[in-house]
C-alpha cells in the first residue's frame, strides 16, 4: 500500500500565474476527495469524485478552481489566476466503496503565492 | 454551525490516559463521528470513527453522548509520538466538516 500521493509538495508561485497539483490515491480506490488548508484551521472541503465523475463541490470552489480525474484514476486541481489568499495545503484523499467511512489523506500540496 | 467544537490544546502526561471532548450539538441522524490527528506537514491520519455505540481500536476508543451530541476520544497511555493535533469531524466521508482541533502536547 504506498498510500495517497501528491505532487509537487511545494509550490511558490506569483501572484497571476496558474498551477497545478497532482494526486494519486490509492489503487483502487474509486474515490477521490481535494480540501485546503490554512495554518491553524482543520481541513475544508473542496471537492469529491467517484470514479471521473465530480458529484460534489464546495461554494469555495470558485470559478479560478478546476478539478479533473480523467480516467477514475489520478486527479489534477488547476488554480488559474492565483491570489495570496489562495496560499494553503491542498490535501488529497481516497476511499474504496466499500467501508465508506474512512478516507485516507495524502501529505498534502502547499501552495505559497508570493 | 455545522463545525465541531473542541478545547484548543491539552496537556497529558506520558503514559497516561487522556481524554479529548467534542462537542458536536447540531449533528444529524445519519452523521458519523471521524477522528483524525495530524502532525506537522503532513497530511491527516485517520484514528476512529462511530455513529452512535463505543468504539475500539488498536489507536483508540470512541466514547459518544447517548443524545450523540459530544464524544471522546480516549487515548488509553499517552505516548510521546501521540503528540498531534486532534481533530473531531462530523458528516458523511463525502463531505467531512473538521474544526480547529486540540493540540495534544504529551510531557515525558
Amino acid at each position: 500500500d504506498t498510500g495517497v500521493s501528491q505532487n509537487p509538495r511545494h509550490k511558490i508561485t506569483k501572484r497571476g500565474q496558474n498551477v497545478t497539483f497532482r494526486c494519486d490515491p490509492i489503487s483502487e480506490h474509486n474515490r477521490l476527495y481535494w480540501y485546503r488548508q490554512t495554518l491553524g484551521q482543520g481541513p475544508e472541503f473542496l471537492t469529491y469524485f467517484q470514479n471521473e465523475a465530480q458529484l460534489e463541490k464546495s461554494r469555495l470552489l470558485s470559478d479560478r478552481f478546476s478539478a479533473e480525474r480523467p480516467k477514475g484514476s489520478f486527479s489534477t486541481l488547476e488554480i488559474q489566476r492565483t491570489e495570496q489568499g489562495d496560499s494553503a495545503m491542498y490535501l488529497c484523499a481516497s476511499s474504496p466503496d466499500q467501508g465508506r467511512n474512512t478516507i485516507y489523506f495524502g501529505e498534502g500540496s502547499w501552495l505559497t503565492v508570493v | 454551525d455545522a463545525k465541531t467544537t473542541q478545547p484548543n490544546s491539552m496537556e497529558s502526561n506520558e503514559e497516561e490516559p487522556v481524554h479529548l471532548p467534542c462537542n458536536h450539538s447540531t449533528i444529524s441522524g445519519t452523521d458519523y463521528i471521524h477522528w483524525y490527528r495530524q502532525l506537522p506537514s503532513q497530511g491527516p491520519e485517520y484514528v476512529i470513527h462511530g455513529l452512535t455505540s463505543n468504539v475500539n481500536n488498536r489507536m483508540a476508543s470512541l466514547a459518544i453522548a447517548e443524545d450523540r451530541k459530544s464524544s471522546t476520544l480516549i487515548l488509553h497511555r499517552a505516548t510521546l509520538r501521540d503528540a498531534a493535533v486532534y481533530y473531531c469531524t462530523r458528516g458523511s466521508a463525502r463531505q467531512l466538516t473538521f474544526g480547529s482541533g486540540t493540540q495534544l502536547t504529551v510531557l515525558p
